[in-house]
């Protein structure tokens, strides 16, 4: 079955401890990005990799790192999580190149940091 | 750059009466166009999609909408709700010159009323 995973789901932490919430793809995509969803704020891309060894950010990089060592995998790292990364984040992926850029998303991951 | 606007973050209908969830963009360039529905707990599922041809999109349950360039619109509409369409709506955009990258509006949630 073609999807995107991610893990955990659900994380509970502390400021400070560093973490990492994994992302992986079984449809040889090109292209996945990281966003987090906030209330009445929408999804925010977070960073984004067009493939391997090329990552770039996007609209609210600051406290994440990102890296796409594999073209299946495109790990979140919280280096230093402050309470205000508590959120809710989406993995998603597509093909460049497709007319249409439909991503497909993973099924979140819910951060909470004390 | 690219901008979605939601009118309305709280929508409430009855079940069985018109469903109308307005979505305006700003794009410099021809526009491709996504509904999502989040269902609570779960992440991100798309319910149509426009990117050139027809300007009338269907999509899954019952759910459509129109691309009006000259009015900037995408609004989401469905002659009869139910109540199990309950849920939260993001409207969003990209374009060739994106990469990919998905701009989301900040949401509508949608209540049914038996």
């Amino acid at each position: 079955e073609a999807q995107v995973t991610q893990n955990p789901r659900y994380l509970i932490t502390v400021t400070g401890k560093k973490l990492t919430v994994t992302c992986s793809q079984n449809m040889n995509h090109e292209y996945m990005s990281w966003y987090r969803q906030d209330p009445g704020l929408g999804l925010r891309q977070i960073y984004y990799s067009m493939n391997v060894e090329v990552t770039d950010k996007g609209d609210v990089p600051e406290g994440y790192k990102v890296s796409r060592k594999e073209k299946r995998n495109f790990p979140l790292i919280l280096e230093s999580p402050s309470p205000n990364q508590t959120s809710l984040y989406f993995c998603a992926s597509s093909l460049v190149g497709d007319s249409s850029y439909e991503q497909y998303f993973g099924p979140g991951t819910r951060l909470t940091v004390t | 750059a690219q901008s979605v606007t939601q009118l309305g973050s709280h929508v409430s209908v009855s079940e069985g009466a018109l469903v109308l969830l307005r979505c305006n963009y700003s794009s410099s360039v021809p526009p491709y166009l996504f509904w999502y529905v989040q269902y609570p707990n779960q992440g991100l599922q798309l319910l149509l999609k426009y990117t050139t041809g027809a300007t009338l999109v269907k999509g899954i349950n019952g759910f459509e909408a129109e691309f009006k360039k000259s009015e900037t619109s995408f609004h989401l509409t469905k002659p009869s709700a139910h109540m199990s369409d309950a849920a939260e709506y993001f409207c969003a955009v990209s374009d060739k010159s994106s990469y990919g990258k998905l701009t989301f509006g900040q949401g509508t949630i949608l209540t049914v009323h038996p």
